[in-house]
This record gives C-alpha cells, sequence and structure tokens, in this order.
C-alpha cells in the first residue's frame, strides 16, 4: 500500500535549523510531487511548499521563501524538508503528503518543537 | 492567495443526525477542491476530492458538492467515528486550506 514514513521527534533551539525527512513506498516515487503541511498546536493546516520528484523543481509559500529548502533523494524514494533560522512559532507538526493537487497519503507527522 | 472560509467553526449534532459543513473560497476554484477528516492526535485523511469525488474505502454517507466558490460537505447519518475536525482545500491555484469545522457530539 502506498505510505509515507517520516523521521521522528526533533527539539531544537531558536536560531537552529532542522532537517525532516519522508520515505515513500508502495508507489513510484518520481511519478507524483511531494507537499509539505504543518500544523501549529491547536491550529489549522498551513501548506509550507512543493517538490517534483521527477525533476526537483520547487515552489514554496511565500511566508517561507529563504528559510525553508526541499529535496528528494530519488535513490531512496525520500523527500526532505530543511528550516532555517527557526523560531519558537515554527513549532509544529510537519506532515509530507503525496501531491495529487489532493493529497492522499500523508505521513504521521513530525513533531518539531522550538524552544531555548 | 485564494482564503478559504469554513463554517461553522463548530458544528454540534446528535449521532444518527445529518451534518452539513460549508467551505466557501473567494474567487472561483471550480471543482478542485478536497475534503478531510483529522482525528486528534492524527494525520489528516482525505475523504472528497474534485468537490464531489470519494476517496478510495470513504464510506458512501459522506458526500461532496458544489463547484466555483461555495462548497458542502454532507454526512448522511453520523457515526461516532464521525466526530473529528473537517478542512477544506482549493488546488486550481496552489493550495490554502480553510481553518477547518469540529464536529461534535450534542
Amino acid at each position: 500500500q502506498v505510505q509515507l514514513v517520516q523521521s521522528g521527534a526533533e527539539v531544537k533551539k531558536p536560531g537552529a535549523s532542522v532537517k525532516v525527512s519522508c520515505k515513500a513506498s508502495g508507489y513510484t516515487f518520481t511519478s507524483y510531487g511531494i507537499s509539505w503541511v504543518r500544523q501549529a498546536p491547536g491550529q489549522g493546516l498551513e501548506w509550507m511548499g512543493w517538490i517534483s520528484a521527477y525533476n526537483g523543481n520547487t515552489n514554496y509559500a511565500q511566508k517561507l521563501q529563504g528559510r525553508v529548502t526541499m529535496t528528494t533523494d530519488t535513490s531512496t524514494s525520500t523527500a526532505y524538508m530543511e528550516l532555517r533560522s527557526l523560531r519558537s512559532d515554527d513549532t509544529a507538526v510537519y506532515y509530507c503528503a503525496r501531491d495529487l493537487g489532493w493529497f492522499d497519503p500523508w505521513g504521521q507527522g513530525t513533531l518539531v518543537t522550538v524552544s531555548s | 492567495e485564494i482564503v478559504m472560509t469554513q463554517s461553522p467553526a463548530t458544528l454540534s449534532v446528535s449521532p444518527g443526525e445529518r451534518a452539513t459543513l460549508s467551505c466557501r473560497a473567494s474567487q472561483s476554484v471550480s471543482s478542485n477542491l478536497a475534503w478531510y477528516q483529522q482525528k486528534p492526535g492524527q494525520a489528516p485523511r482525505l475523504l472528497i476530492y474534485g468537490a464531489s469525488t470519494r476517496a478510495t474505502g470513504i464510506p458512501a454517507r459522506f458526500s461532496g458538492s458544489g463547484s466555483g466558490t461555495e462548497f458542502t460537505l454532507t454526512i448522511s447519518s453520523l457515526q461516532s467515528e464521525d466526530f473529528a475536525v473537517y478542512y477544506c482545500q482549493q488546488y486550481n491555484n496552489w493550495y490554502t486550506f480553510g481553518q477547518g469545522t469540529k464536529l461534535e457530539i450534542k
């Protein structure tokens, strides 16, 4: 079955960087893009950006431009999301999702806590 | 950016009754709209795409309708497992989500 498995929880200090991985299985990785979505505690869903697993093209949400980088490793069917210059309001659960326009399926989520 | 507005923020309904959730787009998104269900501590799950097509494995009690700027998710007879938060998402011009509707037991 199609599945996305994400890396484990992270605790980071303000100003640091975090890199979250998302390993895909059950489908041809390069046939679809991957979107990243985050959810702050008790809040709604915020789309962060998209990467084509075919050619690496990206599109990032404007508010994260300059701080986020999305990459893929087609040899391992893994997508990565790196967020730099972390602030306390970056504390959230970060999800990857296979992007068909709609998102299906989603990874299980990775909690990133930013705290001094 | 296309703004998605969901109403109501909270909906209280008794099991077995019908629930109707609304989603409005700030400009036309054609039929490029999806609905998701999210339970506490879980990732969102796709329910509907293309405004009205049920995703694989989604029960027939879930239905979606609408096009352009006005959309509705209807759950015909609420089961205990349906009480959750529901989000709409447009994918006509990249992606934006509504703020969610919490469906709670009355």
